[in-house]
């Protein structure tokens, strides 16, 4: 069964860090791309990060600077490095697989996890 | 949200709603593809249309998917009390690094 679990997220002062983990199974994180989307309480959703699968990353503005996306191919795991974090990187954050239509050549984002949440508070 | 959605819709059983989905000429109108997501009560969001009108395995044909010029619409036909949840549309946008946007989101409310 193709799944993604979300782990690694806690109560975090400003400033801090923190290292998501994104567990995949029944496929292989390094050949696909990945997305890691957050919402925040009572909002929308967000994109936050993108690594395809040739290695390639990027970011969104808010967070360009401040988190890494990487994978480790061993483990099948999918990671969002945190730093500087602030209050607004409250939220719920998932990892999700992004598909690719070989046809027509576009991404969607086909398996989600059930996200790990995070919270910066002092 | 550089896709633009009503905050809230509602119907009745068994009635059709749509939500809209508005972008501009950078993306939406630019050719990229919109997809749809469906986020029920306090569960991870679920793909629900991809590549505008395409449903995957096991989306029942009740919810459909169009896109025009710089709009698209997501569609609910025979609506049924499941059906209540968030919904969202996504893109990309030529403009930003990464390119993916989503919308606002949109509450179904199954009256």
């Amino acid at each position: 069964e193709v799944q993604l679990v979300e782990s690694g997220g806690g109560l975090v002062r400003p400033g801090e860090s923190l290292r998501l983990s994104c567990a995949a199974s029944g496929f292989t994180v390094s050949s696909n791309s990945m997305s890691w989307v957050r919402q925040a309480p009572g909002k929308g959703l967000e994109w936050v990060s993108l690594i395809y699968n040739g290695g390639a990353t990027y970011y969104a503005d808010s967070v360009r600077g401040r988190f890494t996306i990487s994978r480790d191919t061993s483990k099948n795991i999918l990671y969002l490095q945190m730093s500087s974090l602030r209050p607004e990187d409250t939220a719920l954050y998932y990892c999700a697989r992004e598909e690719l239509n070989y046809d027509y050549y576009y991404y969607y984002m086909d398996v989600w996890g059930k996200g790990t949440t995070v919270t910066v508070s002092s | 949200s550089v896709l633009t959605q009503p905050p809230s819709v509602s119907g009745a059983p068994g009635q059709r709603v749509t939500i809209s989905c508005t972008g501009s000429n950078s993306n939406i109108g630019a050719g990229f593809d919109v997809h749809w997501y469906q986020q029920l009560p306090g569960a991870a969001p679920k793909l629900l249309i991809f590549g505008n009108s395409n449903r995957p395995s096991g989306v029942p044909d009740r919810f459909s998917g169009s896109k025009s010029g710089t709009s698209a619409s997501l569609a609910i036909t025979g609506l049924q009390a499941e059906d209540e949840a968030d919904y969202y549309c996504q893109s990309f946008d030529a403009n930003l690094s990464g390119s993916r946007i989503f919308g606002g989101g949109t509450k179904l409310t199954v009256l």
